[in-house]
């Protein structure tokens, strides 16, 4: 199972974009990138899902490189409530991406 | 909206019972999984379900059992609850080939 590498945090302030790398050295073939947001004592939230270039959706960007080994979840103009650990997964997207190893994440903070 | 519920969300039991932590989707997903979460240790998971009475283990199994005898519903039972299985209990769902899993508001679990 791939494993990931994430900063343990990151702090910004409102209205700046915000990059969380996530390195992931032995991604499988058949492995899609997944992102989630967790807010304190929530389940983690869907942010993003990608398997290579880059994918935009409403919420934010991710951009993968050609050899798929890290990838960067983009946030643009973050806002407090974007306050927040996110968590990057690599995964089979068979079962939902999820027979893989959640880290401990990337605790965001957004300051005034 | 896709749901996913969780009995309980504030659980204290006594070391030794046997406890039984219930989750319930209703999006027809075929996967469903049950994580624990502790500060500093990220996600891990105990158990997963791919299919009605399929189940296979996680990271973490020890200590715990589970259960599918339908397909919305997935429990996961403490045999005999000790205080190192006090934490935050997150179960989820997804379908094969869909980008996302969705997990419930979660159960925070003291065993005392």
């Amino acid at each position: 199972l791939a494993k990931t590498t994430q900063p343990i945090s990151m702090d910004s302030y409102e209205g700046q974009e915000v990059n969380i790398t996530c390195s992931h050295n032995n991604i499988a073939t058949n492995d899609y990138i997944t992102w989630y947001q967790q807010f304190p004592s929530q389940g983690p939230r869907f942010i993003i899902q990608g398997y290579k270039t880059k994918v935009t959706n409403e919420v934010a960007s991710l951009f993968i490189p050609a050899d798929r080994k890290s990838s960067t979840l983009s946030l643009p103009r973050v806002s407090l409530s974007d306050t927040a650990v996110y968590y990057c997964l690599v995964g089979a997207v068979n079962t939902g991406g999820f027979k893989t190893i959640f880290g401990a994440g990337t605790r965001l903070f957004v300051k005034a | 909206d896709v749901k996913v519920t969780q009995s309980s969300r504030y659980l204290v039991k006594r070391t030794g019972e046997k406890v039984f932590l219930e989750c319930v989707q209703d999006m027809d997903h075929e996967n469903m999984f049950w994580y624990r979460q502790d500060p500093g240790l990220g996600l891990r998971l105990i158990y997963f379900s791919y299919d009605v009475k399929m189940k296979e283990k996680g990271d973490i199994p020890e200590g715990y059992s589970v259960s599918r005898e339908k397909k919305e519903r997935f429990s996961l039972i403490l045999e005999s609850a000790s205080t190192n299985q006090t934490s935050m209990y997150l179960c989820a769902s997804s379908s094969p080939g869909h980008p996302a899993a969705f997990f419930g508001q979660g159960t925070r679990l003291t065993v005392v």
